[in-house]
């Protein structure tokens, strides 16, 4: 069965310091698409970065990379510099190649402070 | 400006009263689907369509029609909402339904159904 894991409720970074969110998946499908989203506390959703299974380099977009490790199944978030308006909901979903949804984790709650 | 467009923002109704909320995109999208999130069970969908005249159920249908005339517009309809139809709503659209496309998402329709 398809599953998505964030274990990290809520996180804490000091501005301008990086953080790391963490995503586990679990899927037996060999293509897949992983996404990270944004909700900020006005509540869209805005899609950050994608990650592919067939990828052979980490994605990268701006202040966000993803650090895909494959074998252990994880695809974690990387924000560089944090910024006050980094604090939001983060998601971590997959997409496989035979499902047409898109599976979201339970979030991450960031809190960027001065 | 490429974007995904849902009425209303915030919606309050009573039970059996039937309502829709609208949904509209203007990046030619193939593919598009609702979601709703609710606290503690994360986002689920509940209905998609890979194209027009195409629907088919998510994991949470009960109570929900669609309809996907238009290429651009899938809207939702509550024909006798309920109250535990009270969530935040989401439309979103992709290229396509392949694991490598992204969603876009709207910016939410809040629902209370009293």
């Amino acid at each position: 069965a398809q599953k998505i894991t964030q274990t990290q409720p809520g996180m804490f970074v000091q501005e301008k310091e990086a953080v790391t969110l963490d995503c586990t998946y679990d899927t037996s499908d060999p293509s897949y698409g992983l996404f990270w989203y944004k909700q900020p506390s006005s509540g869209e959703m805005i899609f950050l970065i994608y990650q592919g299974s067939y990828d052979q380099q980490n994605a990268t977009e701006g202040r966000y990379s993803l650090n895909f490790q494959k074998a252990r199944k994880s695809a974690n978030l990387v924000i560089s510099a944090s910024q006050l308006g980094d604090s939001a909901m983060y998601f971590c979903a997959m997409r496989e190649a035979y499902t047409d949804k898109l599976i979201f984790g339970t979030g991450t709650r960031l809190q960027v402070f001065p | 400006e490429a974007q995904v467009t849902q009425n209303p923002r915030y919606l309050i109704t009573v039970t059996g009263k039937k309502l829709t909320v609208t949904c509209s995109q203007n990046m030619n999208h193939e593919y598009m689907s609702w979601y709703r999130q609710d606290p503690g069970l994360g986002l689920r969908q509940i209905y998609y369509s890979m194209n027009v005249e195409v629907t088919d159920k998510g994991d949470v249908p009960e109570g929900y029609k669609v309809s996907r005339k238009e290429k651009r517009n899938f809207p939702l309809i509550l024909e006798s909402p309920s109250p535990n139809q009270t969530s935040l709503y989401f439309c979103a659209s992709s290229f396509s339904g392949e694991f490598n496309s992204p969603l876009h998402f709207g910016n939410g329709t809040r629902l209370t159904v009293t």
